[in-house]
C-alpha cells in the first residue's frame, strides 16, 4: 500500500542554520504531497503542498519540490528560527484511493536553539 | 473563520470503560475525518465521512469503535470497551471537497488526548 517515510528525529539546530528534513514516498498513480506542522499545544496545520511532479510548494520560508523520479518531497529552509520548533509531518493523498485520505509519515521533531 | 472544534481535550479512563469524543467541523465542509495518532507515530485514518455517509472505515476496529455523523455536521467517535492500546490522540479534521472533486487541504482540530489505565 501507499506509505511515507521521513527522517527520524529529533533534529536540533542553532538559529539561522539550514534545515533539511527528508521525505520519500511509495504510491501508485499520482499522489499529492503535503507537509503539515504541529506547534506545541496546537493542532496540525498545512505548511505547504504540491500536486504534481516538479511542483514546488513554499510557505513561511519553507520549500519542498515534488520529485517523481526519486519519489521524494524533502522539506528545506535556509535559516531556521526558534519559532520553527515543532513536529513536521510529510503526507500524501492518492486520488486512486479515498479522496483526501492522508497517509502520514511518523513525524520529525525540530528544536531550534537561540 | 472558526476552526474544527473537538471536546474534551483530555480524557483518562480505565480499561473496559467506554468513552466518546465530539467534533464540530468547519461550517460547510462536506468531508469529515477521524484520525488516531499514537505517541511517536503519524496520524492514521480511522473513518471518513462524506456528508452523513461513510466513505472509508476500513481501518476502524469495528468490534469496539463506532462513529456517526448525524445530519452531516457534527460527529461523535465512541470506544467501547477501551483497551490500553487505545491510548492516543484522536484528531478530527474536515475538508470542503466532495468525492470526485479536487482535494485541497484538511483542517485539523487540536485533538483529544485519551489515556487508558
Amino acid at each position: 500500500g501507499d506509505s511515507v517515510t521521513q527522517m527520524e528525529g529529533p533534529v536540533t539546530l542553532s538559529e539561522e542554520a539550514f534545515l533539511t528534513i527528508n521525505c520519500t514516498y511509495t504510491a501508485t498513480g499520482y499522489p499529492s504531497l503535503f507537509w503539515y506542522v504541529q506547534y506545541p499545544g496546537e493542532g496540525l496545520q498545512l505548511l505547504l503542498k504540491a500536486t504534481k511532479a516538479d511542483d514546488k510548494g513554499s510557505n513561511k520560508g519553507f520549500e519542498a519540490t515534488y520529485r517523481k523520479e526519486t519519489t521524494s518531497f524533502h522539506l528545506e529552509k535556509g535559516s531556521v528560527q526558534v519559532s520553527d520548533s515543532a513536529v513536521y509531518f510529510c503526507a500524501l493523498t492518492n486520488y486512486g484511493g479515498s479522496q483526501g485520505n492522508l497517509i502520514f509519515g511518523k513525524g520529525t521533531k525540530l528544536s531550534v536553539k537561540p | 473563520e472558526a476552526g474544527v472544534a473537538q471536546s474534551p481535550r483530555y480524557k483518562i479512563i480505565e480499561k473496559r470503560q467506554s468513552v466518546a469524543f465530539w467534533c464540530n467541523p468547519i461550517s460547510g465542509h462536506a468531508t469529515l475525518y477521524w484520525y488516531q495518532q499514537i505517541l511517536g507515530q503519524g496520524p492514521k485514518l480511522l473513518i471518513q465521512f462524506q456528508n452523513n455517509g461513510v466513505v472509508d472505515d476500513s481501518q476502524l476496529p469495528k468490534d469496539r469503535f463506532s462513529a456517526e455523523r448525524l445530519k452531516g455536521v457534527d460527529s461523535t467517535l465512541k470506544i467501547q470497551p477501551a483497551k490500553l492500546e487505545d491510548s492516543a490522540v484522536y484528531l478530527c479534521a474536515s475538508s470542503p471537497g466532495s468525492l470526485g472533486g479536487t482535494f485541497s487541504e484538511a483542517f485539523f482540530g487540536q485533538g483529544t488526548r485519551l489515556t487508558v489505565v
